[in-house]
């Protein structure tokens, strides 16, 4: 079985601050982790993703995320936000063997002037 | 550029009607799903298909049926449209290399609204 939380499912920052959004996984094997983006009346495109390679991993638009085996955690983070990064910021996970992915339930990232 | 192409964006049907949602996905991928999205409740798997012809249930598929006889598209059938069933629907898919599946490739939704 495998599961996401996702912790607040709205966050605000200033322009210009830090960008942390949470997510915790269950999964009964090594999982694989997505950060998805969607932007408003769009479907979701893929921010960065983890597949056991490396633990940080770094995505487009400046975000990256780091896989905590012993928290159970991925949490996405942007140092510096930037007012295009305003959207709805999705994590999934992926048991290895299947194709399914099992979402979260999504944080609406507002950045602020 | 991977493209998965949803024929409508926005529907209005009536209780009742049948709909037919159509997806399209020109990247030769093995797997399509639909998925679907509600405020607050993330996105929710309504069916998959790793190959023509087959198709498995997801997470909540009463109500719903697919159709996949050409690898490229992936139908969702509302057989009885009913209101609670207003929502936005995602179709996705991904390729499968050896043993490894990649990440999801979405189109860009249908918001259906039942009257």
């Amino acid at each position: 079985a495998q599961s996401v939380t996702q912790l607040g499912s709205h966050v605000s920052v200033s322009e210009g601050a830090l960008v942390l959004l949470r997510c915790n996984y269950s999964s009964s094997v090594p999982p694989y982790l997505f950060w998805y983006v969607q932007y408003p009346n769009q479907g979701l495109q893929l921010l960065l993703k983890y597949t056991s390679a490396a633990t940080l991993v770094k995505g487009i638009n400046g975000f990256e995320a780091e896989f905590k085996k012993s928290e159970t955690s991925f949490h996405l983070t942007k140092p510096s936000a930037h007012m295009s990064d305003a959207a709805e910021y999705f994590c999934a996970v992926r048991n290895t063997n299947a194709g399914k992915s099992t979402f979260g339930d999504g944080t609406t990232l507002t950045v602020k002037p | 550029d991977v493209k998965v192409t949803q024929s409508s964006r926005y529907l209005v049907k009536r209780t009742g009607e049948k709909v037919f949602l159509e997806c399209v996905q020109d990247m030769d991928h093995e797997n399509m799903f639909w998925y679907r999205q509600d405020p607050g409740l993330g996105l929710r798997l309504i069916y998959f298909s790793y190959d023509v012809k087959m198709k498995e249930k997801g997470d909540i598929p009463e109500g719903y049926s697919v159709s996949r006889e050409k690898k490229e598209r992936f139908s969702l059938i509302l057989e009885s449209a009913s209101t609670n069933q207003t929502s936005m629907y995602l179709c996705a898919s991904s390729m499968t290399s050896g043993r490894i599946t990649g990440e999801l490739f979405f189109g860009e939704g249908s918001r259906l609204t039942v009257l």
